[in-house]
């Protein structure tokens, strides 16, 4: 599974978006970008996966660049529930194991 | 309704002792999968099941076994419980499927304590 990079920590005001980076600038063809969240020790939670077009649901939204060396997650209204670490994962489809690195913590300030 | 279930949510105990973890998922999903995450926050597979056959096993003490009597169920016995065994641990479940769509599903954790 090709490694990610996040910066380990952002802060975002609440009510304005958060724009969380990723870089795998080793990722395969085969290969979908996951975001997790983990929030104060509570099992991770699922927020959105793409492969190469931009995704979007009622969590979030993925923009993944052309050549699929880095992505962005973006929480439109970022609220305090948000604040909780932020994995980016890469997997290779039908591979079972999330590979998980250290995440960005990301605070949302009142 | 909880989709990932898992008891006990803590477990304090001492060293030596020998004590089990449960799981279970109502999703019907086919794989299920232990994570352990450390003092350090590090979150790492330990095992995967997939309808009941071990897939994963990723270098784990063999003071670990992981049992799944049914494809809705995935326990955790630990033997000779060490102090580096105290974490979290998560139980998670997907479904198999192509195309990237292996969502995984986390349970609320266990915390482990060895006294």
């Amino acid at each position: 599974d090709a490694k990610t990079t996040q910066p380990p920590s952002m802060d975002c005001a609440e009510g304005r978006a958060a724009n969380l980076p990723c870089n795998h600038s080793t990722i395969s063809g085969n290969e979908y970008v996951y975001w997790y969240r983990q929030i104060h020790s509570q099992g991770p939670q699922y927020i959105i996966h793409g492969l190469k077009n931009n995704e979007t649901n009622e969590m979030a939204s993925l923009i993944i660049t052309e050549d699929r060396k880095s992505s962005t997650l973006i929480l439109p209204h970022a609220t305090l529930r948000d604040t909780a670490v932020y994995y980016c994962i890469v997997k290779l489809r039908g591979a079972q194991k999330l590979v998980f690195g250290q995440g960005t913590r990301l605070t949302i300030n009142p | 309704d909880t989709a990932v279930s898992q008891t006990p949510k803590y477990l304090v105990t001492q060293m030596g002792n020998d004590k089990s973890i449960k799981c279970e998922q109502n999703l019907g999903h086919d794989t299920m999968y232990w994570y352990k995450q450390d003092s350090k926050k590090f979150l790492k597979i330990m095992f995967s099941y997939n309808n009941k056959e071990l897939i994963i096993n990723e270098t784990v003490p063999n003071r670990f076994s992981p049992k799944s009597p049914d494809k809705a169920h995935l326990n955790l016995h630990i033997n000779s419980l060490e102090l580096g065994d105290s974490a979290v641990y998560f139980c998670a479940s997907s479904q198999d499927g192509a195309g990237g769509r292996e969502t995984q599903y986390f349970g609320p954790g266990t915390r482990l304590l060895v006294l």
